[in-house]
């Protein structure tokens, strides 16, 4: 499985862009990148996920380098709803269709007034 | 839509004891997954399934048993309760395409006694 490396913890205002970065060095080429967030005491949520090309939603973008050692999630214009600890994980297919997912701990993301 | 909830919300129970973390979705997905969340540790998966009558293990399957005998409900039961179960319970559901994101429900916080 490949492992990612996330800092602990950022701050960022709100209205201002938060850039969270990711490593994951040992990625595997059918191994795609996934982002998650978790806000205090609730189950953790999809935000976005891409394999080597960089991706956009209404709620972030991805942008993975070319060699795919690492990401970066950046949510646009951060609120302070957007506060929460944000999961970066490499996605490993197992036994079938079921894909287990590989929490570490995330990076807690503050956004400040 | 519910999406997909769980059942109690919290539980306080005495060692020993049994007891089963219900959960339900009404997506239609094939694939569930039990996941506990210790402080420190972020998530860990606990079993998974495929699909309806499969089940499998996951990183740290013992003490707990789970069964999925319909596409909606993926009940986990522990058996006889010990203290270091004492954890948040996240149950998730996700359909069988090969990038398909999971949806988690609210939790279900266990405290063992």
């Amino acid at each position: 499985d490949a492992k990612t490396t996330q800092p602990p913890s950022m701050d960022c205002a709100e209205g201002r862009a938060a850039n969270l970065p990711c490593n994951h060095s040992t990625i595997s080429g059918n191994e795609y990148v996934y982002w998650y967030r978790q806000i205090h005491s609730q189950g953790p949520q999809y935000i976005i996920h891409g394999l080597k090309n960089n991706e956009t939603n209404e709620m972030a973008s991805l942008i993975i380098t070319e060699d795919r050692k690492s990401s970066t999630l950046i949510l646009p214009h951060a609120t302070l709803r957007d506060t929460a600890v944000y999961y970066c994980i490499v996605r490993v297919v197992w036994a079938g269709t079921a894909s287990k997912l590989t929490f570490g701990t995330g990076t807690r993301l503050q956004v400040m007034l | 839509i519910a999406g997909i909830t769980q059942a109690p919300t919290s539980q306080i129970l005495a060692a020993g004891r049994r007891m089963t973390l219900r959960c339900t979705q009404d997506m239609r997905h094939n694939a569930m997954y039990w996941y506990r969340q210790d402080l420190g540790l972020g998530l860990r998966l606990i079993h998974y399934s495929n699909t309806a009558g499969t089940t499998g293990k996951g990183e740290v399957p013992d003490g707990y048993s789970v069964s999925r005998a319909n596409t909606d409900d993926f009940p986990l039961t522990l058996a006889s309760a010990v203290p270091s179960q004492t954890s948040v319970y996240f149950c998730a559901s996700s359909d069988s395409s090969q990038a398909s994101e999971q949806y988690f429900g609210p939790g279900t916080r266990l405290t063992v006694t």
